[in-house]
């Protein structure tokens, strides 16, 4: 089992571009989660999913948006970049005992 | 809110116990985590509570007092290894995971 990939590792985005951070898992996990951890503070939660079709929002979700058509995959995409959105950004699942497995992130700057 | 505070940064030294505070202002959680986040690296699941009491994993410990909204983790026999950031998280339904800032502790030789 590969567990959470998350890809790209590292980008720099010129501001009012728009990208799409992949993030898959192989556990069969129904519920996947983005954070965003500015440096050397605390996660913050994006979006999350409990289920292929289905996402809401956490407490960040201004400039993102998600989807979920497969259990595996829950891209997250950003729109119009701006340098407020440099940061770097976990993807995790779980299989719902509230234990996350977490991705190694992806380093976003916005330049 | 929420409000889960921590000490922003704690330093003990090699073969000691350290004691990382986490206090909250709510009642309504499932579960009280602790993460590992060694710099530059993702975060990894260490130890959770859900009923009040001290749980034992090697040499980790956490503790949770749900009536004081505290709980803490406790290190002991430290190593240099265990130079990292300690999040405390509260568990709410969904099984989403609210984290507080982190405590990054250094150990020194």
């Amino acid at each position: 089992n590969a567990g959470v990939t998350q890809t790209p590792k590292f980008r720099i985005l010129k501001i009012g571009q728009s990208m799409t951070l992949q993030c898959a898992q192989d556990m069969n996990h129904n519920y996947m989660y983005w954070y965003r951890q500015d440096p050397g503070m605390g996660l913050k939660l994006i979006y999350y999913s409990v289920g292929a079709g289905i996402t809401d929002k956490g407490e960040v979700p201004n400039g993102y948006n998600v989807s979920r058509s497969t259990t595996e995959d829950f891209p997250l995409r950003l729109e119009l970049a701006a340098p407020s959105q440099t940061s770097v950004y976990f993807c995790a699942s779980s299989s719902g005992t509230g234990v996350l497995l977490f991705g190694s992130g992806t380093r976003l700057t916005v330049v | 809110g929420q409000n889960i505070d921590q000490p922003t940064e704690m330093t003990a030294t090699e073969g000691a116990i350290v004691q990382i505070n986490c206090t909250y202002q709510t009642s309504g959680f499932n579960g009280l985590f602790w993460y590992q986040q060694h710099a530059g690296e993702a975060p990894t699941f260490l130890s959770y509570n859900v009923l009040d009491g001290l749980e034992e994993k090697g040499r980790f410990s956490s503790f949770l007092s749900r009536s004081k909204g505290y709980s803490y983790l406790l290190l002991k026999e430290l190593q240099m290894k265990d130079s990292a950031s300690y999040l405390c998280a509260l568990g709410h339904a969904g099984n989403m995971l609210t984290f507080g800032g982190g405590t990054r502790l250094m150990v020194k030789p």
